[in-house]
């Protein structure tokens, strides 16, 4: 089972719908979230982190339940621009102090006019 | 802004043969990451380099190595190249201890092994 599991998508959206993603982690340690967005061939790019109470930008929605383990991000009055893969991504510390991104595969988001 | 910077952009090699690939970090951050994201797949990371040493790699085979220079700076190396070391290899870089505000990546190295 990979440590961090998302929707498989592709998620095929008109413009102006309101889509939600969800992600799931196995590991418990893991402390801080992410949501970044990758658009086809270029790099991934930090699009929120999440919070334990849960944050806001725009139209963007993030939500994090640590009992649960899950995450999700709420895209509203989706816009052609968004169209790209977000990844979930997690991060924890390992013996030795140091820390890393655990990524997602990725869903995929494809918003048509 | 002096965002992460990697080289080459693209690269091909063939099998058996060795490649280096280059990352220079974001001003002000010390820590280099390294990913593989295979088509279709997130990112995988392969090693983080802090204070010019490996801290911890992932899973892959002693063929993939690296450096990080007092500069921060980094290099990956990838010995006896097989066709299935085709992806696109990201460098990220972030500051010791300030995880939360997550990496800056490089726009990678796509290398394709023929």
């Amino acid at each position: 089972r990979k440590e961090v599991e998302q929707d498989p998508g592709p998620f095929n959206v008109p413009e102006g719908a309101t889509v939600a993603f969800n992600c799931t982690y196995s590991n418990s340690a893991s402390q801080s979230f992410f949501w970044y967005r990758q658009d086809c061939r270029k790099e991934p790019k930090l699009l929120m982190s999440v919070y334990s109470s849960g944050n806001e930008d725009g139209r963007f929605t993030a939500q994090l339940n640590r009992a649960s383990q899950y995450i999700s991000l709420l895209i509203r009055d989706s816009k052609l621009s968004d169209s790209a893969t977000y990844l979930c991504v997690v991060s924890r510390t390992f013996s030795g102090g140091y820390n890393k991104l655990i990524f997602g595969a990725g869903t995929r988001l494809a918003v048509h006019p | 802004d002096a965002g992460v910077t990697q080289s080459p952009t693209h690269l091909i090699k063939t099998r058996g043969q060795q490649v280096t690939l280059r990352c220079s970090p974001k001003s002000g951050h010390d820590t280099v990451s390294w990913y593989q994201q295979a088509l279709g797949q997130g990112p995988q990371f392969i090693f983080q380099y802090y204070e010019e040493e490996e801290r911890q790699r992932g899973n892959f085979p002693d063929r993939f190595s690296g450096h990080q220079f007092p500069n921060y700076s980094s290099e990956l190396n990838v010995n006896a190249l097989l066709l299935g070391d085709s992806a696109l290899y990201l460098c990220a870089s972030s500051l010791e201890g300030r995880l939360y505000y997550g990496y800056t990546f490089g726009s990678g190295t796509r290398l394709t092994v023929v």
